[in-house]
């Protein structure tokens, strides 16, 4: 496709549930990344890909948090057990290299509710 | 303290008006400068991108780089209703992946 799709657009999980998030990214694109935000607040990092190696877990909260990019295109951000705290816009981005002077591309996000 | 600081608004403001958003960031090693756009649900857009120190402009949008001072601005001249959205800053180091964000400022330009 032509952008960074994500689903679902919209999940409402009820507390302790497993929840499971898709991101397809720009076709062709190295570098994939994983970004939570909250109401109000700016998108705070959770993971990063190189093709199919996650280079950078350091933001995810928790061992509850676990992300999977197994062939090195689309990836699958997996919450276990979820809590009210984890309602928040998940976001998936991806860019064409791996050089800071490449465009970072970022979908319409994944809006998680727990109840 | 966070690795980079933006007001947090709201900013309203009439049509036809220049604004200015800025951040402050504490990490010298940032080296690559953004600003995303965010309408309500939907995922930032780039806006500006800007390597380094310097200033760059693109329409009716400038952004400026002091790392001196480590301190980013975008200027909006005669603003639209249109850009009424949330501005992000947003930065990163030379190599390595991850963009460090900003909170955030909500724009909002009355016609």
């Amino acid at each position: 496709g032509a952008g960074v799709s994500q689903s679902p657009r919209y999940k409402v999980a009820k507390r302790g549930q497993d929840v499971a998030l898709r991101c397809d990214p720009i076709s062709g694109h190295v570098s994939l990344f994983w970004y939570q935000q909250a109401l109000g607040q700016g998108p705070e990092f959770l993971t990063y890909f190189q093709n199919e190696a996650q280079l950078d877990k350091s933001g995810l909260p928790s061992d509850r948090f676990f992300a999977e990019r197994p062939e090195g295109s689309v990836s699958t951000l997996k919450i276990q057990r979820t809590q009210q705290e984890d309602s928040a816009v998940y976001l998936c981005a991806s860019s064409l290299g791996t050089l800071g002077g490449n465009t970072i591309y970022f979908g319409e996000g994944s809006w998680l509710t727990v109840v | 303290q966070k690795e980079v600081e933006q007001d947090p608004g709201p900013l309203s403001v009439p049509e036809g008006a220049i604004v200015s958003l800025n951040c402050t960031y504490s990490n010298s090693a940032f080296q690559y400068f953004m600003w995303y756009r965010q309408y309500s649900r939907k995922g930032p857009e780039l806006l500006m991108y800007t390597y380094s120190s310097g200033n760059k402009e693109d329409g009716r949008f400038t952004a400026q780089v002091d790392k001196s001072s480590k301190y980013i601005s975008l200027f909006i001249r005669d603003s639209q209703p249109s850009d009424s959205a949330t501005y992000l800053c947003a930065m990163r180091e030379n190599q390595g992946g991850k963009l460090i964000f900003g909170q955030g400022t909500e724009l909002s330009v009355k016609p």
